[in-house]
């Protein structure tokens, strides 16, 4: 089982809304990932928790926050967006350390998010 | 200043034929190099990696070759599939994925297998 669970599939908010995006994984991996992937673009790190702790912040923008409760689970809370951050948000995670050959990133199929 | 190059936005192939997918990259500290397939509206799916100790790796219908002195790798599917029409994304990183690890991705390559 290689699954990166995302909810929503879609979402739609206003600038001024608060909203949460979720991901879970039930693999045991200890590193989470958020990647934000825009139309005909490569995906792009955002941020990086390694054993639940924010290992890599890609200078994102503070309206961007995201919070490991556990090591299943990574969220992304979202606060005054701009209509440019809409785009594909991904979440992936792997195994974390060693040097196995399948210490690979796994995606989840993304949230959709459209800023109105 | 873009590391990890697919200079091909598009590939067009016969089924039954091979598909080549290729892929350069500029930073020497990469030595993890991995494929992904994307559908539209789904998150990239994990195909087949190669680490920089090697110069080949096969899975099924899907093997890659890295050639590390001139910083390019290819994806080889054979026999191609329709099933196989997908955008191809190359992505590398400086050490094995996990913590504190980063993938840089290619712009990704489309491919289109004909019936």
């Amino acid at each position: 089982d290689t699954e990166v669970t995302q909810t929503p599939k879609h979402l739609v908010m206003g600038m001024t809304n608060k909203k949460s995006l979720k991901c879970e994984q039930h693999m045991g991996h200890r590193a989470m990932y958020w990647y934000k992937q825009k139309a005909k673009k490569p995906p792009e790190l955002m941020f990086v928790y390694s054993y639940e702790k924010l290992s890599i912040n890609e200078s994102v923008p503070s309206r961007f926050s995201p919070e490991c409760p556990n090591s299943s689970l990574l969220n992304l809370h979202l606060h005054a967006l701009q209509p440019e951050d809409s785009a594909l948000y991904l979440c992936a995670s792997s195994q974390g350390g060693g040097r196995s050959s399948r210490n690979t990133i796994y995606f989840g199929e993304g949230s959709w998010l459209t800023v109105v | 200043d873009q590391q990890v190059k697919q200079n091909s936005p598009s590939l067009s192939v016969q089924e039954g034929r091979i598909s080549i997918l290729n892929c350069d990259y500029t930073n020497s500290m990469f030595d993890y190099f991995l494929w992904y397939k994307k559908y539209p509206a789904e998150g990239p799916t994990f195909l087949i990696s190669i680490s920089s100790i090697k110069d080949k790796n096969e899975d099924g219908r899907f093997t890659v070759f890295l050639n590390k002195s001139a910083k390019h790798l290819s994806l080889h599917i054979v026999p191609s599939q329709p099933g196989d029409s997908a955008v191809y994304f190359c992505a590398a990183s400086s050490f094995l994925p996990g913590a504190n690890s980063k993938l840089t991705f290619g712009k990704g390559i489309t491919l289109s297998v004909r019936p």
